[in-house]
C-alpha cells in the first residue's frame, strides 16, 4: 500500500468492553508507533516497536492497554475494559527506522459510551 | 523532562497577512524539532524539520536555542494554510530519538 493504514476508522463501544485497533505500517518500515490524540491534549505517545527489540511501553496509560506486533509488520492495540476517558483518536505511525521521518495513518476514532 | 508548548490553541489571520505559530520547548540536550500539519479530513504529515533548513509551502522555522523556540512563520498566508499545526520534539539521537513529543497544537484559520 501507499501509506500506513488503520482499521477500523471508527469504533463505538460500551464502557467495559474490550476493543482491538489494527495498524498496517508501510512495507519495509521497521519502526512502528502508537499515539493517542485527545481533544485539547495534543498527541500522546503510547508505545514503540523497533524490529525484534522489546517494545518501549513507557507511554501506556494503564495496564488495560497493551499492544503487539506480529512478524515485524501488523500491530494491534488492545484496550481492555474500556472507560469513557479512553475516547480519542488512536494514531499509528511507521518509519524506516527510529531516526527517520514518521508517516502517520488516518487514525481510529474510538468512542466509549 | 521534555515538553513542547504551543501557547495558542486557535489563531485566525486574514489572507495575505503574515502568520506566526509559536512553539517553545523544554529539553536539556540538543533536540530535533519538527512541525507537523493536519489538514481537514487528512492524516497528520510532516511539514518541515529544523535540520533541513527548508521552506515548505512558504513556511519557515528557525531553531532558537537561546530562547528554546521553534516558531513557524509565513509572510503571506493563504486560505489553504488553514489546518491544525503541531510542533514536535525528538530527543537527541543517543537519548531515545524514536519518541516524538508533541505540543497541544494550534488550529490556524485563514479568513478570506
Amino acid at each position: 500500500g501507499a501509506g500506513v493504514s488503520q482499521s477500523p476508522s471508527n469504533k463505538v463501544t460500551e464502557k467495559g468492553k474490550d476493543v482491538e485497533l489494527r495498524c498496517d505500517p508501510i512495507s519495509g518500515h521497521t519502526a512502528l508507533y502508537w499515539y493517542r490524540q485527545s481533544l485539547g491534549q495534543g498527541l500522546e505517545f503510547l508505545i514503540y516497536f523497533q524490529g525484534n527489540s522489546a517494545p518501549d511501553k513507557s507511554g501506556l496509560p494503564s495496564d488495560r492497554f497493551s499492544a503487539e506486533r506480529t512478524g515485524g509488520s501488523v500491530s494491534t492495540l488492545t484496550i481492555q475494559r474500556t472507560q469513557q476517558e479512553d475516547s480519542a483518536v488512536y494514531l499509528c505511525a511507521s518509519s524506516l527506522d527510529a531516526l527517520q521521518v514518521k508517516f502517520f495513518g488516518p487514525g481510529t476514532r474510538l468512542t466509549v459510551l | 523532562a521534555q515538553r513542547v508548548t504551543q501557547p495558542e490553541k486557535l489563531l485566525s489571520v486574514f489572507k495575505g497577512a503574515p502568520v506566526e505559530l509559536k512553539c517553545n520547548y523544554s529539553y536539556s540536550g540538543s533536540p530535533e524539532l519538527f512541525w507537523y500539519v493536519q489538514y481537514s479530513r487528512q492524516r497528520l504529515q510532516l511539514l518541515l524539520r529544523h535540520i533541513s533548513r527548508e521552506s515548505i509551502k512558504g513556511f519557515t522555522a528557525d531553531l532558537n536555542k537561546g530562547e528554546t523556540s521553534f516558531h513557524l512563520k509565513k509572510p503571506f498566508a493563504q486560505e489553504e494554510d488553514s489546518a491544525m499545526y503541531y510542533c514536535a520534539l525528538s530527543p537527541a539521537r543517543r537519548q531515545g530519538a524514536q519518541k516524538l513529543v508533541f505540543g497541544q497544537g494550534t488550529r490556524l484559520t485563514i479568513n478570506p
